[in-house]
């Protein structure tokens, strides 16, 4: 079955404590991409990648690191979480060429730090 | 600065009836616009795009949504709601310039009430 996965699915942390959170997906989509979900603001996007090592920022990347070492992973990674990253993340993957650039959507991790 | 925007934070709709959330952009040149779904607890889903050609196109579950130019709009549009399809809508847009980058609306929450 074609799908992103992500894990954790649900992650309660305290302030400061490294943590990432992975993404994958099966449909060999040279294009990921991580955002974060907060209400009345939509999707924001933090990081996104064209291909393996080809990483760039999105709206909101302060405080994230990502990494692209194969074409299936993904993984988000927060160096020192804060509150403020409170929120829901998800994960999102396509083909970039021609018009197959509908993004497939993992399942979201719902991150709390305290 | 390019901006999506979805007018209205909550649509209620008795099943049956006909259903519109809307969607107005603005961006330079002639962008690809989707739709997605997200029902609780669940990542989004891809409903329809636009790409070029006749300005109605078709999707899942039997949505549609028309594309108007001069009034920059893409509203997604069902002939009659069923409860199931209750759900948060996003409507996104990705300029020709853009990257593959995507600018997002904050979200319409749709309520069919039985």
């Amino acid at each position: 079955e074609a799908q992103v996965t992500q894990n954790p699915r649900y992650l309660i942390t305290v302030t400061g404590k490294k943590l990432t959170v992975t993404c994958s997906q099966n449909m060999n989509h040279e294009y990921m991409s991580w955002y974060r979900q907060d209400p009345g603001l939509g999707l924001r996007q933090i990081y996104y990648s064209m291909n393996v090592e080809v990483t760039d920022k999105g709206d909101v990347p302060e405080g994230y690191k990502v990494s692209r070492k194969e074409k299936r992973n993904f993984p988000l990674i927060l160096e020192s979480p804060s509150p403020n990253q409170t929120s829901l993340y998800f994960c999102a993957s396509s083909f970039l060429a021609g018009d197959y650039n509908e993004q497939f959507f993992g399942p979201g991790t719902r991150l709390t730090v305290l | 600065a390019q901006s999506v925007a979805q007018p209205e934070d909550q649509v209620n709709v008795a099943e049956g009836n006909p259903l519109t959330v809307k969607c107005t952009y603005s961006v330079s040149g002639n962008p690809y616009l989707f739709w997605y779904v997200q029902y609780p607890n669940r990542g989004l889903q891809f409903l329809l795009k636009y790409i070029t050609g006749d300005n109605l196109v078709k999707g899942s579950y039997g949505f549609e949504a028309e594309f108007n130019k001069s009034q920059t709009s893409f509203h997604l549009k069902k002939p009659s709601a069923l409860v199931s399809d209750s759900a948060l809508y996003f409507c996104a847009v990705r300029p020709m310039d853009s990257n593959y980058q995507l600018i997002w609306g904050a979200g319409t929450k749709l309520i069919i009430k039985p």
